[in-house]
């Protein structure tokens, strides 16, 4: 079955680091998503791209936080820099143009000290 | 998106039908009802979807009343594994920008 990979699996960084996720969707599929998921909650969308342009980035904390997927295929997550709140799950999703479940990655797991 | 109201928990017996209740009251006409589960750990695992017809699959069935106002989720089985939190997620399919907005879910768990 085709999975949606992440990495790292987990990541410790220091407050005022920078620290950056790469996710690597399903083939095929166009739309990506990064959510953030704080202990205890529900995932929260941070930014969609359909292929390699931004669609959604309106919970994007865009002054620390930044997106691509410059060939419409893999995509990276940065946050410059890293406060303690930003300690959380960061999952990626990918789905099919049309329709259809999203499929989720196992996650990155960030803890900042 | 509409709103959805699950319950916070929940507990089943192993090998007994889990029924897990979705309030969705203000709900449109072009909004499917989705459920995902998270284990421990792990990226939300899609389980099922449907509009307004009951919907069944390898995992589970979902009945979505009449009036579409609600909806519930059944394992037929139980086990252990199912131990997990289901979310209940109501969005509108196939005007591009298709983000799921996950609440908090209902922790499920399964007792031996």
């Amino acid at each position: 079955e085709a999975e949606v990979a992440q990495s790292p699996r987990y990541k410790i960084t220091e407050k005022s680091q920078a620290v950056a996720f790469w996710c690597d969707p399903i083939s095929g599929h166009a739309t990506l998503y990064w959510y953030r998921q704080i202990l205890g909650q529900g995932p929260e969308l941070l930014v969609q791209f359909q292929d390699e342009s931004v669609v959604d980035d309106s919970q994007l904390p865009k002054d620390r936080f930044s997106a691509e997927r410059l060939k419409g295929v893999d995509s990276t997550l940065k946050i410059q820099p890293a406060e303690l709140g930003d300690s959380a799950m960061y999952l990626c999703a990918s789905s099919a143009r049309q329709g259809g479940g999203y499929t989720f990655g196992s996650g990155t797991r960030l803890t900042v000290v | 998106d509409a709103k959805t109201t699950q319950p916070p928990s929940m507990d089943c017996a192993e090998g007994r039908a889990a029924n897990l209740p979705c309030n969705h009251s203000t709900i449109s006409g072009n909004e499917y009802v989705y459920w995902y589960r998270q284990i421990h750990s792990q990226g939300p695992q899609y389980i099922i979807h449907g509009l307004k017809n009951n919907e069944t699959n390898e995992m589970a069935s979902l009945i979505i009343t009449e009036d579409r106002k609600s909806s519930t989720l059944i394992l037929p089985h139980a086990t252990l594994r199912d131990t997990a939190v289901y979310y209940c997620i109501v969005r509108v399919v196939g005007f591009g920008n298709e983000k799921l907005t996950f609440g908090t879910g209902t922790r499920l768990t399964i007792i031996p």
